[in-house]
């Protein structure tokens, strides 16, 4: 069975500051992860996701995040927030790509940006 | 781009009322699932489906539950007797064959609220 982890329910950044949300995930097999953002009023969006390859991901609007096997985390980073990051991220794991293997979210990390 | 839409986005009703939840998933895709978020904790998976059945369903997905896809377009999610534990955001997302969970789009949401 597959689990993740968030730590922190809520982070307040300033504008310009390092943004690091953490997530930790459990697996008993090579776990594929993700990180979803949702914006206020709207759905769940890809931000990126790893799948065995590269162990560093990088995705859209300028985030990143480690697969880091020895640690069991896939923390999301992103150099210099912007008002416009402010959302609700979510870690998922899933065991399998594709068909209908379902997604496991963690509870969410609300990332606040202060001007 | 294609989107995954959902109606209504807010629905209110009192217990033990019938709700439906509605999704047009995107025309070419065939998996389809819904996940909700009750307020507060993580996303859930309920279930998913796949030539015309369910291909896999949680816990939660009790005899209250039932989904179907009426017309080839219209994805739909039923509560027969609602609860007010029910009360969440639900979340409808679609796949195409063969794609990884990159390629799995959500619907922006139906917050229900069980009076």
């Amino acid at each position: 069975a597959q689990s993740v982890t968030q730590l922190g329910s809520h982070v307040s950044v300033s504008e310009g500051a390092l943004v690091l949300l953490r997530c930790n995930y459990s697996s008993s097999v090579p776990p594929y992860l993700f990180w979803y953002v949702q914006y206020p009023n709207q759905g769940l969006q890809l931000l990126l996701k790893y799948t065995s390859a590269a162990t560093l991901v990088k995705g859209i609007n300028g985030f990143e995040a480690e697969f880091k096997k020895s640690e069991t985390s896939f923390h999301l980073t992103k150099p210099s927030a912007h008002m416009s990051d402010a959302a609700e991220y979510f870690c998922a794991v899933s065991a399998l790509e594709g068909g209908s293997e379902k997604l496991v979210f963690g509870k969410g990390t609300k990332l606040t940006v202060n001007p | 781009e294609p989107e995954v839409t959902q109606t209504p986005s807010h629905q209110v009703t009192q217990m033990g009322q019938e709700v439906i939840l509605r999704c047009v998933p995107i025309s070419n895709h065939l998996y389809f699932y819904w996940y909700r978020q009750i307020l507060g904790q993580k996303v859930e998976f309920l279930v998913s489906f796949y030539n015309n059945e369910i291909s896999e369903k949680s816990e939660i997905f009790d005899d209250q539950f039932s989904v179907e896809r009426p017309d080839g377009s219209n994805f739909t999610l039923k509560i027969r007797s609602t609860k007010l534990e029910d009360s969440a955001m639900y979340f409808c997302a679609s796949m195409a064959q063969g794609a990884g969970h990159e390629k799995l789009f959500f619907g922006s949401g139906t917050q229900l609220s069980v009076l």
